[in-house]
């Protein structure tokens, strides 16, 4: 059974331009978040979607956009890249008919670094 | 708002036992949850308790009081696999947010 997956793992950009990041849920999950995590720092909570729908943001600029396909899968899209963009991007996967979907199972993320 | 607050570090030896605290600020939330994160690698789920009292989990326990807003995970016969970063997390009530603390860094000595 396939766990969450991301891609790329790694990605080098410039400030002002954009990224596109990937993930696949684990099977059977219909639920995703997305989190920031800086160096030394817990994850910090981007948003999540669930049927293709964002159902709740934190707090996070607008430059900061994302999409849930059919499958389940999910994009996150940051805009006009800052330096302080750079951190650890982490997907997680829940099932949201499952104890209100606690138990998050995260992807393995991807290394931003804007310069 | 809401906050988890954490120790930084905790150092331990190998076969000890170690509890790491979590203590919180928050106007409700559905339960706790811990997570183990190694350096390089994603964050795993080790437990959740969503009433009072204590969660067991092999070496691991959990435990809460939602009356003293605060809890804690316990990591019994300590192991050098186990030095790693934990996180305690909420899921803010009436919402889908998960909060996460800053992390405890575990240092496991032989």
């Amino acid at each position: 059974d396939a766990g969450v997956t991301q891609s790329p793992t790694h990605l080098i950009k410039t400030r002002g331009q954009q990224v596109t990041l990937r993930c696949s849920p684990k099977s059977g999950h219909d639920t995703v978040s997305w989190y920031q995590q800086a160096l030394g720092q817990g994850p910090q909570f981007i948003f999540q979607y669930y049927e293709e729908e964002e159902r709740q943001r934190g707090n996070f600029p607008d430059r900061f956009s994302g999409h849930q396909f059919p499958n389940y899968s999910s994009e996150l899209n940051v805009n006009a890249l800052l330096l302080g963009d750079s951190a650890l991007y982490l997907c997680a996967s829940s099932r949201s008919l499952t104890s209100g979907g606690y138990e998050q199972y995260f992807g393995p993320g991807t290394r931003l670094t804007v310069t | 708002g809401q906050s988890l607050e954490q120790p930084s570090e905790v150092t331990a030896v190998e076969g000890a036992i170690v509890q790491i605290n979590c203590t919180y600020q928050t106007s409700g939330f559905y339960g706790l949850s811990w997570y183990q994160q190694h350096d390089g690698g994603a964050p795993t789920f080790l437990s959740y308790n969503a009433l009072d009292g204590l969660e067991e989990t092999g070496r691991f326990s959990s435990f809460l009081s939602r009356s003293d807003s605060y809890g804690y995970l316990l990591l019994q016969e300590l192991q050098m696999k186990d030095s790693a970063s934990y996180f305690c997390a909420v899921r803010e009530a009436g919402g889908f947010k998960t909060i996460f603390g800053a992390g405890t860094r575990l240092f496991v000595k032989a």
